[in-house]
């Protein structure tokens, strides 16, 4: 265990589905992010919270929709996903400036498979 | 953050040491170099960071080359349990976004 936790490990999803991935880490860290990893391909930097604060969008289609109740939960909601959506989902935590110490600590990801 | 260089693959005999270049030209002065692995299906995990001077922790060894345009990661004595990909990524320190390369994927073989 990293410190953060996501559920669950692997989710199947219909296209006309709604289902949402969690992430709880009980570091202390003040900042959150979402990041999607395709088969074969570099993560992708999907979403960035600060204190609560969403502070990052990199252009994410709306059928995906962040959620940070507060410093230590994040969520995802999904709806209305396509099969190209299928990947790895990973967490991740961090102080706001994350330099001095490990960075960012990540989670195990949810293995989502669209069909 | 300034961009990094990786070579896209090597490979390493189980016990040898294994040294993974990186080249990052456009470092500028308050960016660290950290150095993260990620082991198939599993999320990226922490190895070890610097800034200016050579650093060492339980799992490697980082080396900065003087100017800080490159460095290189040292894992003293390779396991098959070390196979995964190395991503190099220079980190702005007020507030920089971890950002993902192709890294390099490393293969430990018996």
């Amino acid at each position: 265990e990293t410190g953060v936790t996501q559920t669950p490990r692997h989710l199947v999803m219909g296209m006309t589905n709604k289902k949402s991935l969690k992430c709880e880490q009980h570091l202390g860290h003040n900042a959150m992010y979402w990041y999607k990893q395709s088969a074969k391909k570099p993560l992708e930097l999907m979403f960035v919270y600060n204190f609560k604060e969403q502070t990052e969008n990199n252009s994410v289609p709306s059928r995906f929709s962040p959620e940070c109740p507060n410093s230590s939960h994040l969520f995802l909601h999904l709806h209305t996903l396509q099969p190209e959506d299928s990947a790895l989902y990973l967490c991740a935590s961090s102080q706001s400036h994350p330099t001095g110490g490990t960075g960012y600590t990540f989670g195990s990801g949810t293995r989502l498979t669209v069909v | 953050d300034a961009k990094t260089t990786q070579p896209t693959s090597m490979d390493c005999a189980e016990g040898r040491a294994a040294n993974l270049p990186c080249n990052h030209s456009t470092i500028s002065g308050n960016e660290y170099v950290y150095w993260y692995r990620q082991i198939h299906s599993q999320g990226p995990q922490y190895i070890i960071h610097g800034l200016k001077n050579n650093e060492t922790n339980e799992m490697a060894s980082l080396i900065i080359t003087e100017d800080r345009k490159s460095s290189t990661l040292i894992l003293p004595h390779a396991t098959l349990r070390d196979t995964a990909v190395y991503y190099c990524i220079v980190l702005y320190n007020q507030g920089g976004k971890l950002i993902f390369g192709q890294g390099t994927e490393l293969s430990v073989k018996p």
